[in-house]
């Protein structure tokens, strides 16, 4: 099945302890991205790649890493993670042609007390 | 700059009514457009999507929508509601020339029977 898969589903963290959030799809996109979903906010682009070793800036990076080393993965870094970044955090990729669209994971819900 | 707008952050309709949720879109480039659906505890479903092809579009579980460019709108409609619709529906544009995603707010639907 074609599928992006986030790992993990639920994470309780403290304030400055680092953390991955792991983002895998099995479809071959070149183009994957990180959202951030907030009441009253919708979905807000936090990084994305074109392809491996290219990643640039979403609309709310700051205090977030990415990293593409294969074309399969993303993963989301927070180095120093503070209560602002409590959210539910998408991974998504996007088809080509006549599969244009953008498939999602099924998010995470982080909380940084 | 692209954007779009929800009508409306809540929307109850009885079991077998008229589903209509509305999106207009800012876009001074023919846009691309999508509906989402996010049930409860979920990621993002692709309804159907709007990329220059044919005004009328048909999605899953019998949603539609009618790209208008002289309204600005992209409105959702579903000729009978059923309580598995129940959620919350996004309206997004691709930004141009990225592959950028900008969401509206996103409109929870509720099913009365």
């Amino acid at each position: 099945e074609a599928q992006v898969t986030q790992n993990p589903r639920y994470l309780i963290t403290v304030t400055g302890k680092k953390l991955t959030v792991t983002c895998s799809q099995n479809m071959n996109h070149e183009y994957m991205s990180w959202y951030r979903q907030d009441p009253g906010l919708g979905l807000r682009q936090i990084y994305y790649s074109m392809n491996v070793e290219v990643t640039d800036k979403g609309d709310v990076p700051e205090g977030y890493k990415v990293s593409r080393k294969e074309k399969r993965n993303f993963p989301l870094i927070l180095e120093s993670p503070s209560p602002n970044q409590t959210s539910l955090y998408f991974c998504a990729s996007r088809g080509t042609g006549l599969n244009y669209g953008y498939t999602f994971g099924s998010g995470t819900r982080l909380t940084v007390v | 700059a692209q954007s779009v707008t929800q009508l409306g952050s809540h929307v109850s309709v009885s079991e077998g009514a008229l589903v209509l949720l509305r999106c207009n879109y800012s876009s001074s480039v023919p846009p691309y457009l999508f509906w989402y659906v996010q049930y409860p505890n979920q990621g993002l479903q692709l309804l159907l999507k709007y990329t220059s092809a044919a005004t009328l579009v048909k999605g899953i579980n019998g949603f539609e929508a009618e790209f208008k460019k002289s309204e600005t709108s992209f409105h959702l409609t579903k000729p009978s509601a059923h309580m598995s619709d129940a959620a919350e529906y996004f309206c997004a544009v691709r930004k141009y020339n990225t592959d950028k995603l900008i969401f509206g707010t996103g409109t929870r639907l509720q099913v009365f029977p």
